[in-house]
């Protein structure tokens, strides 16, 4: 059974650091592209980063480039994503989710973490 | 900016049919954006329904597809269910960057 399980949601103060982690089990994360995606609290989703499979190309929205960084180690299963400059704005919970294998899309999805940014 | 536009809300009977649409802001939705099509019931995470524009993955009831209309993305649901109340969000794929429409709240 395919299973993504994000860690690492925190409360933090605007200007702070956190690392999200995303562990895949049931399948291989090489050969795959991963994505990030956000949600605020009763809000809408919110596309954050994509990173390919061997983890050459990454992209990112327009809100979360130069401050978040995406990564993965394929050794290790994970992925990561790496948030710095966090602002209040940048408050929801984040979900990984897995690439489809040839037509670009997502298809499996992580229950999410909580990231609050707040004074 | 891209925006991607959804309808706010739709109403639909049980056993009915109902289409949600999906436009772009920089003209009309090619096979080439990939539209995808996630379901969020509240409290759940999203749950991808269609990606491609029109393929369905393995977990995909058959009455959910997907579909090219009139320059935009469609999801069309026949024979509605009550457990298909719930949010519905269109993705498309702008050369690496993936934009999120507003969610469509579809009321059974």
């Amino acid at each position: 059974e395919v299973q993504l399980m994000e860690s690492g949601g925190d409360l933090v103060q605007p200007g702070g650091s956190l690392r999200l982690s995303c562990a895949a089990s049931g399948f291989t994360l090489s050969g795959l592209s991963m994505h990030w995606v956000r949600q605020e609290p009763e809000k809408g989703l919110v596309w954050v980063s994509q990173i390919n499979s061997d983890g050459t190309f990454t992209f990112y929205a327009d809100s979360v480039k130069g401050r978040f960084t995406i990564s993965r180690d394929n050794a290790k299963n994970t992925l990561y994503l790496q948030m710095n400059s966090l602002r209040v704005d940048d408050t929801g919970f984040y979900y990984c989710a897995r690439g489809t294998l040839s037509i670009p899309g997502l298809d499996s999805w992580g229950q999410g973490v909580l990231v609050t940014v707040s004074s | 900016q891209t925006v991607v536009t959804q309808e706010s809300s739709l109403t639909v009977s049980p056993g009915g049919t109902v289409t949600l649409t999906c436009a772009s802001s920089t003209g009309a939705v090619t096979s080439g954006n990939s539209p995808n099509w996630l379901q969020q019931r509240p409290g759940q995470a999203p749950r991808a329904l269609i990606y491609g524009a029109t393929n369905k993955h393995s977990w995909t009831p058959a009455r959910f597809s997907g579909s090219l209309l009139g320059g935009k993305a469609a999801l069309t649901l026949s024979g509605v269910q009550p457990e298909d109340e719930a949010e519905y969000y269109c993705l498309l794929h702008y050369d690496g960057v993936w934009v999120f429409g507003g969610g469509t709240k579809l009321t059974v």
